[in-house]
């Protein structure tokens, strides 16, 4: 299985910072990693699939880079409302489908 | 207006059944695969398993830590997506959610998450 491993596993940060979360693949996956948005007592929210394409429904201050392995979320400028907790997922190599361990992000 | 509502999470005893269901409404249910994902605060999100759209063959596919115990099924008729737990253990407790897998709406499917429930506690203890 593929194993896929996010950095770090909580991050603290202010109103307007750039955040980088970061999500390693233990084998190439190409572009087929997802990335999710949870909020706390809410289900995941699709944030972004095919590595950089942002959903429907999200600003653009949120992005996604990436090819292979080593792949990026990016928030350009933090906002109270993307306190929440990140998380990746590969869809390149299944069954099993399998996601990173999450990231908290939180305010400092 | 995707919604996805699970249903039939509870208390249940180890090595005991459970079904679970989760109705669909808001896009064609028949031309999506739809998925089964699972989460305890010590392991994160976990891939129970899914099942493809039916002009997909309706197959399904299963993690293997479920793979015998768990079966995924869906009635198109009624655009609910089940499943069925059996064997459970103390390792299943966990939040469960019902997802629909990515797809272009003729059935071919992109096997990530567009849309989830809200999710049902199932909780196994005696």
């Amino acid at each position: 299985a593929i194993q896929l491993t996010q950095s770090p596993s909580s991050l603290s940060a202010s109103v307007g910072d750039r955040v980088t979360i970061t999500c390693r693949a233990s084998q190439n996956i190409d572009n087929a990693l997802a990335w999710y948005q949870q909020k706390p007592g809410k289900a995941p929210k699709l944030l972004i699939s095919d590595a950089s394409l942002l959903a429907t429904g999200f600003p653009s201050r949120f992005s996604g880079s990436g090819y292979g392995t080593a792949f990026t979320l990016t928030i350009s400028s933090l906002q109270p409302e993307d306190f929440a907790t990140y998380y990746c997922q590969q869809f390149n190599n299944y069954p099993p489908l399998t996601f990173g361990g999450g990231t908290k992000v939180e305010i400092k | 207006e995707v919604q996805l509502v699970e249903s039939g999470g509870s208390l249940v005893q180890p090595g005991r059944s459970l079904r679970l269901s989760c109705v669909a409404s808001g896009f064609r249910f028949g031309d999506y695969g739809m998925s089964w994902v699972r989460q305890t605060p010590g392991k994160g999100l976990e891939w129970i398993g899914f099942i493809r759209a039916n002009s997909y063959g309706g197959t399904t596919a299963y993690a293997a830590s479920v793979e015998g115990r768990f079966t995924i099924s869906r009635d198109d008729s009624k655009s609910i997506a089940y499943l069925q737990m059996s064997s459970l253990t103390s390792e299943d407790t966990a939040v469960y959610f019902c997802t629909r897998l990515g797809g272009d709406g003729t059935g071919y499917y992109f096997p990530f998450f567009d849309h989830w429930g809200q999710g049902v506690l199932v909780t196994v203890s005696s």
